[in-house]
C-alpha cells in the first residue's frame, strides 16, 4: 500500500535555530514529491516540487532534499522566524502525474521566541 | 496566479440534511480535486476530476457525490450528511505542466 510517513509528528525550536523534517515514502511508481505549508485552518501552500531526477531544490529558507533510490526526503528550515510555526506536509505523486496524491499526516513546527 | 474559491467557509447542519459546497478556479485547469483533512490523518483525497465529464474515485468517495459540468466548477454534494462527516474540506486544482497544486482557503463542516 502507498504510504507516506513523517517525522517527528510536532516539534518545538526557539528563533533563530535550524531544524529538519523527514518524510519517507513507499509509493511506487514515483511521479513528484512536494512539501507544503499549512497555517491552521488554512490551505497548504506549496514549498517545493521535485522529480525523480532532482536531488535538491530550495525555496529561501526552506531546502528540500530527494533520496528515490532510499525513498526518502527531507525539508531542512535555516534561521527559523517565529512566522515558520505551521505544519509541513510531504506530498509523494506516483505517475499519474499529480491525480492520485499520496498525504503524509504532516509535522506540526512551533517556533518560539 | 492561480485562485480557488470555496463557498461556504463555514456550515453547521444536521444529518440528512442534503449540502453542497462549491469550488470554482479562476484558470483553466482540468484537473481539480476534493479532500477532507481530519486531526492526525493528514489530507484524504475524496474525488478528483480530469476534465469536464470526468470524475473518479480517491480514497474516501463514500457518503460524496461530485459533477463536472464545466471546467471552472466542481461542486461536492452529500446528500445525507453524517457526523462522520464532519472535517475540513479543501478543493485544489493542478497545474499539469509545473505540478503546482492549489488550494482553497477550506470548508469547515460540522454535521449534528
Amino acid at each position: 500500500k502507498n504510504q507516506v510517513e513523517q517525522s517527528p509528528q510536532s516539534l518545538i525550536i526557539l528563533e533563530g535555530k535550524n531544524c529538519t523534517l523527514q518524510c519517507n515514502y513507499t509509493v511506487s511508481p514515483f511521479s513528484n514529491l512536494r512539501w507544503y505549508k499549512q497555517d491552521t485552518g488554512r490551505g497548504p501552500v506549496s514549498l517545493t516540487i521535485m522529480t525523480f531526477s532532482e536531488n535538491t531544490k530550495s525555496n529561501g529558507r526552506y531546502t528540500a532534499t530527494l533520496d528515490a533510490d532510499t525513498k526518502q526526503s527531507s525539508l531542512h528550515i535555516t534561521a527559523s522566524q517565529l512566522s515558520d510555526s505551521a505544519s509541513y506536509i510531504c506530498v509523494v505523486s506516483d505517475q499519474t502525474g499529480g491525480f492520485k496524491t499520496i498525504f503524509g499526516a504532516g509535522t506540526r513546527l512551533f517556533v518560539k521566541a | 496566479e492561480a485562485q480557488v474559491t470555496q463557498n461556504p467557509r463555514y456550515l453547521i447542519t444536521v444529518t440528512g440534511k442534503k449540502l453542497t459546497v462549491t469550488c470554482s478556479q479562476n484558470m483553466n485547469h482540468e484537473y481539480m480535486s476534493w479532500y477532507r483533512q481530519d486531526p492526525g490523518l493528514g489530507l484524504r483525497q475524496i474525488y478528483y476530476s480530469m476534465n469536464v465529464e470526468v470524475t473518479d474515485k480517491g480514497d474516501v468517495p463514500e457518503g460524496y457525490k461530485v459533477s463536472r459540468k464545466e471546467k471552472r466548477n466542481f461542486p461536492l454534494i452529500l446528500e445525507s450528511p453524517s457526523p462522520n462527516q464532519t472535517s475540513l474540506y479543501f478543493c485544489a486544482i493542478l497545474d499539469r505542466g509545473s505540478y503546482e497544486q492549489y488550494f482553497g482557503p477550506g470548508t469547515r463542516l460540522t454535521v449534528t
